[in-house]
């Protein structure tokens, strides 16, 4: 089966940095995507890690260990604006299967 | 280029009524996926089409239906609707390369009363 697990909520403040955790366990791995959705709105893509190690974009770095079955998301110098939920998405050995997504992070940044 | 379109925005229907969703894929883009994102919750995968044909499919009944055309559009049908179908109903879609983000269309609100 697959299961991928967020937390629910957190909270941090404005110019902070803030580190959301996903764990994942999918019967199999071809790759873990981050994305983020405002309310009312699409979610859209971050990020994407297929090998272990730090991917880095500008504010926002993600983190892939595959042998752990955990990722990470790191948002720095955090602004108003990146208040929203972060999804972290798991491609399984099916590509027929498509994504399966985690409950996702809602994040409320604080001035 | 054009990004992901659907239609409508929002939708109210009746219990047991039955609906249709459309989705305009992004150009270059061939594969393309339904979601079911229930208030507060991830999205769900209904089904993936790939070149007219479905080729996956997730935990939904058989009255959730698709369909995706030559131009790579696809439609989502919902026959005998019931309250829990109420949601935000999502259409992404992607090229052919594994690490392609999908680009998600901006959904669907559809409320059963």
């Amino acid at each position: 089966g697959q299961n991928i697990d967020q937390p629910t909520e957190m909270t941090a403040t404005e110019g902070a940095i803030v580190q959301i955790n996903c764990t994942y366990q999918t019967s199999g791995f071809n790759g873990l995507f981050w994305y983020q959705q405002h309310a009312g709105e699409a979610p859209t893509f971050l990020s994407y890690n297929v090998l272990d190690g730090l991917e880095e974009k500008g504010r926002f770095s993600s983190f892939l260990s595959r042998s752990k079955g955990y990722s990470y998301l790191l948002l720095k110098e955090l602004q108003m604006k990146d208040s929203a939920s972060y999804l972290c998405a798991v491609r399984g050995d099916n590509y027929g299967q498509n994504f399966v997504f985690g409950p996702g992070t809602r994040l409320s940044v604080l001035p | 280029e054009t990004g992901v379109t659907q239609s409508p925005t929002h939708l109210i229907k009746t219990r047991g009524q039955q609906v249709t969703l459309r989705c305009s894929s992004q150009s270059g883009h061939n594969t393309v996926s339904w979601y079911q994102q229930a208030l507060g919750q991830g999205p769900q995968f209904i089904f993936q089409y790939y070149r007219e044909e479905e080729n996956g499919r997730g935990n939904f009944p058989p009255r959730f239906s698709g369909l995706q055309f030559p131009n790579y559009s696809s439609e989502l049908n919902v026959n005998a609707l019931e309250l829990d179908d109420s949601a935000l109903y999502l259409c992404a879609s992607s090229p052919e390369t594994v690490s392609a983000g999908y680009t998600f269309g901006s959904g669907t609100r559809l409320t059963v009363v």
